[in-house]
């Protein structure tokens, strides 16, 4: 079965400074997608960032970039520029590419910023 | 085009009533999945349901909890004889195909069982 493992249970991080949050996973297939949502307080699900493990090319979104390690099984998230509204709890999340797969999450991190 | 749609937002149950929450997927995604976070948890997930079948139920625990997803209207999670330890948020997500590999998640419900 697949496991995430988010090992650190909180981060914090000065406003506009640079944060990154640690992921871990572990699966026997070769093509999968991974994913960073965040859960502010309102505790709406949003997609930030998602990777397919075809690519070698590490995804970003604006702010937000991540640094895959396949052969280490390692998908961490950088967040630059840190803004108060980045507050929230992240989760790191795996999918297998194929039809009818579904989310597994790991336990989450929560990021405080602080201003 | 809205997004994936849960009602209601909150509920309150005591021990022994019926729990029934509702999701309504965005415009054109005809798959859903539904996914329970306990209090300092991720979320799990429970069952995928397509337009009248249900997909994969192998995170439904096996007794008082059932999921449908009808032709028309949307779908339902039921939860009967409610316990204490339903007590959790519940969200939904959708996607457009099987094999998209983003699912958009509503805001969840947040069950209170007393």
């Amino acid at each position: 079965a697949q496991t995430v493992t988010q090992s650190q249970p909180e981060m914090s991080v000065q406003e506009a400074e640079t944060v990154t949050l640690s992921c871990t996973y572990d699966t026997s297939e070769s093509d999968y997608y991974l994913f960073w949502y965040k859960q502010p307080p309102s505790r709406q699900m949003i997609l930030v960032i998602r990777q397919e493990a075809y690519k070698q090319q590490n995804a970003t979104e604006n702010r937000f970039s991540v640094n895959f390690q396949k052969a280490a099984k390692s998908f961490s998230l950088k967040i630059s520029d840190s803004q108060l509204g980045d507050a929230a709890m992240y989760f790191c999340a795996y999918r297998e590419r194929r039809a009818n797969s579904k989310l597994t999450f790991g336990k989450g991190i929560t990021l405080s910023v602080r201003p | 085009n809205a997004g994936v749609m849960q009602n209601p937002r909150h509920l309150v149950r005591r021990r022994g009533q019926e729990a029934r929450l509702r999701c309504s997927p965005m415009k054109g995604h005809s798959h859903v999945y539904w996914y329970r976070q306990l209090p300092e948890e991720g979320l799990k997930f429970m069952v995928y349901l397509q337009k009248e079948n249900i997909i994969d139920e192998s995170g439904m625990p096996k007794e008082r909890f059932s999921a449908e997803f009808p032709k028309e209207g949307p779908s339902i999670l039921r939860i009967q004889q409610v316990v204490r330890g339903d007590s959790a948020a519940y969200f939904c997500a959708s996607s457009p195909g099987a094999r998209r590999e983003t699912q958009y998640f509503g805001p969840g419900t947040r069950l209170l069982v007393l």
